[in-house]
C-alpha cells in the first residue's frame, strides 16, 4: 500500500507569493494532520481533520495560513502571502481511529524556503 | 494541558552501548504513549507504543515501559548501533472522548548520534 503522499518535495519561492502544499493521506485513514518542523520550535501540530472536518486549527500561526480538505483523499495547506520565517519542512500525517488504532503515518515532508 | 518532556540532547554514544532516553508526560486520564523515530531526510516512523499502565513496548530491540506512578516512559536499548542515529520523539494521545482524541502531543526530541 502506498503511504501517505505529499507534493512538492522540495518548494523555494520568493516572499510574498503563494505557496500550496498538497497531501494525500492513505486510503481509508479518517485522520488528517498538518505539523510545521523547524530547528527553532521543534514539530508543531498547525491543524487537523476528522473525516475532512477540521477539528482543531490552534495551532496555525495566523491568517495568511489556510488549509483544506475537500473529499477524504486530499488536502492542501496554503500560505499567502509567505514570508521568510515560514521556511521549514512541513509533514502531513493520518491515522485510522474509527477501528481503535492509533498510530499516525507520516509523509516525507515538503521542505519549503521562501527567500 | 497536556506535555511531554524529553532528556535534552543531543546523546552521542559509541556502538554497543546502553542507551537511555528519559520522557516524562503530564496528561489527565490515561494517555496512550508512543515513540516515534525521525531518520534523516525522512518522516517520522512509530517505532513502539504502550496504551496502558505497566505495558512495555518493543522493538528492533528499543523498549519503554509505561509508568503511570512516575508519570514516565524512557526509552532504552541494551545496544546501540550507528544505523540507530536519529531523532527520537516521545508522544502521548488522549483517551478515547473528547474533541482533541487522535491528536499527538510531541516532546521536542532528541537527537541521538551513534559512533562506530
Amino acid at each position: 500500500d502506498a503511504g501517505v503522499i505529499q507534493s512538492p518535495r522540495h518548494e523555494v519561492t520568493e516572499m510574498g507569493q503563494e505557496v500550496t502544499l498538497r497531501c494525500k493521506p492513505i486510503s481509508g485513514h479518517d485522520y488528517l494532520f498538518w505539523y510545521r518542523q523547524t530547528m527553532m520550535r521543534g514539530l508543531e501540530l498547525l491543524i487537523y481533520f476528522n473525516n475532512n472536518v477540521p477539528i482543531d486549527d490552534s495551532g496555525m500561526p495566523e491568517d495568511r495560513f489556510s488549509a483544506k480538505m475537500p473529499n477524504a483523499s486530499f488536502s492542501t495547506l496554503k500560505i499567502q502571502p509567505s514570508e521568510p520565517r515560514d521556511s521549514a519542512v512541513y509533514f502531513c500525517a493520518s491515522s485510522r481511529q474509527s477501528t481503535g488504532e492509533n498510530e499516525q503515518f507520516f509523509g516525507p515532508g515538503t521542505r519549503l524556503t521562501v527567500l | 494541558g497536556d506535555s511531554v518532556t524529553q532528556m535534552e540532547g543531543p546523546v552521542t554514544l559509541s556502538e554497543e552501548a546502553f542507551l537511555t532516553i528519559n520522557c516524562t508526560y503530564t496528561a489527565t486520564g490515561y494517555p496512550s504513549l508512543f515513540w516515534y523515530v525521525q531518520y534523516p531526510g525522512e518522516g517520522l516512523q512509530l517505532l513502539l507504543k504502550a496504551t496502558k499502565a505497566d505495558d512495555k513496548g518493543s522493538n528492533k530491540g528499543f523498549e519503554a515501559t509505561y509508568r503511570k506512578e512516575t508519570t514516565s516512559f524512557h526509552l532504552e536499548k541494551g545496544s546501540v548501533q550507528v544505523s540507530d542515529s536519529a531523532v527520537y520523539f516521545c508522544a502521548l494521545r488522549k483517551g478515547a472522548g473528547g474533541t482533541s482524541y487522535g491528536k499527538l502531543t510531541f516532546g521536542q526530541g532528541t537527537i541521538l548520534t551513534v559512533h562506530p
